[in-house]
């Protein structure tokens, strides 16, 4: 039982360029969550996933897309990065039930120049 | 809109002393508060969960509260240990954003040897 698991750990990009950040979690959870992390900012909500197949946007969600294909998996993309763009992203996951806690994956550290 | 804030943003404190950390809330109609402890570089671990029906939770030396009516919780910790060092978060999960929780900003705790 890995938990939630990110991919990259660390990524530097050009601006302009285009990336995808994946998250896995193997707990059979509904619920799945991109945050942002930033100094002074907090955890800001990006994206987020109620089922397979289905997303909605959070608190700061221009200059990201998300896809849920697989109940597993949830996707972060960055189609055009910006240097505005440069943070700590974190993956989280949660059942339905109001007395499950949030798992959080260990994080992607992004740069962009 | 919930706003979710915790005060003091830092408190550096000796080993063996006994504290509290400060989460406040504006809006009362949550599903549950969460505690979360991140260590520097790191991604968040859950530390305790409280449903909206509970007063209390309590694991090991930690004790977190919760008052609805008034908006707050807190975190207690007993006998500190430089190994408590770390940012703790509280998390606020809303009935009427479901799934969705809002972040404090975090308070920095240091103790020292």
């Amino acid at each position: 039982n890995a938990g939630v698991t990110q991919t990259p750990k660390f990524r530097v990009l050009k601006t302009g360029q285009s990336m995808t950040l994946l998250c896995a979690q193997d707990m059979n959870h509904e619920y799945m969550y991109w945050y942002r992390q930033d100094p002074g900012m907090g955890l800001r909500l990006i994206h987020y996933s109620v089922g397979e197949g289905t997303t909605a946007k959070g608190e700061v969600p221009d200059g990201y897309n998300v896809s849920r294909l697989k109940k597993q998996n949830f996707l972060l993309g960055l189609e055009s990065a910006a240097p505005s763009q440069t943070s700590v992203y974190f993956c989280a996951s949660s059942s339905l039930t109001s007395t499950d806690t949030q798992y959080f994956g260990p994080g992607t550290r992004l740069t962009v120049l | 809109k919930q706003e979710v804030t915790q005060i003091p943003a830092a408190l550096s404190v000796p080993e063996g002393e006994n504290l509290v950390l400060n989460c406040s809330f504006t809006d009362s109609a949550i599903y549950n508060l969460q505690w979360f402890r991140q260590d520097p570089g790191k991604g968040l671990t859950s530390l305790l969960l409280i449903q909206s029906s509970q007063r209390e939770q309590t694991s090991g030396r930690l004790n977190a509260s919760l008052d609805k009516s008034s908006g707050r919780s807190t975190l207690y910790i007993a006998a500190s240990q430089p190994g408590d060092s770390a940012t703790y978060l509280c998390a606020v999960r809303n009935e009427a954003n479901a799934g969705k929780s809002t972040f404090g900003d975090g308070t920095t705790l240091t103790v020292k040897p």
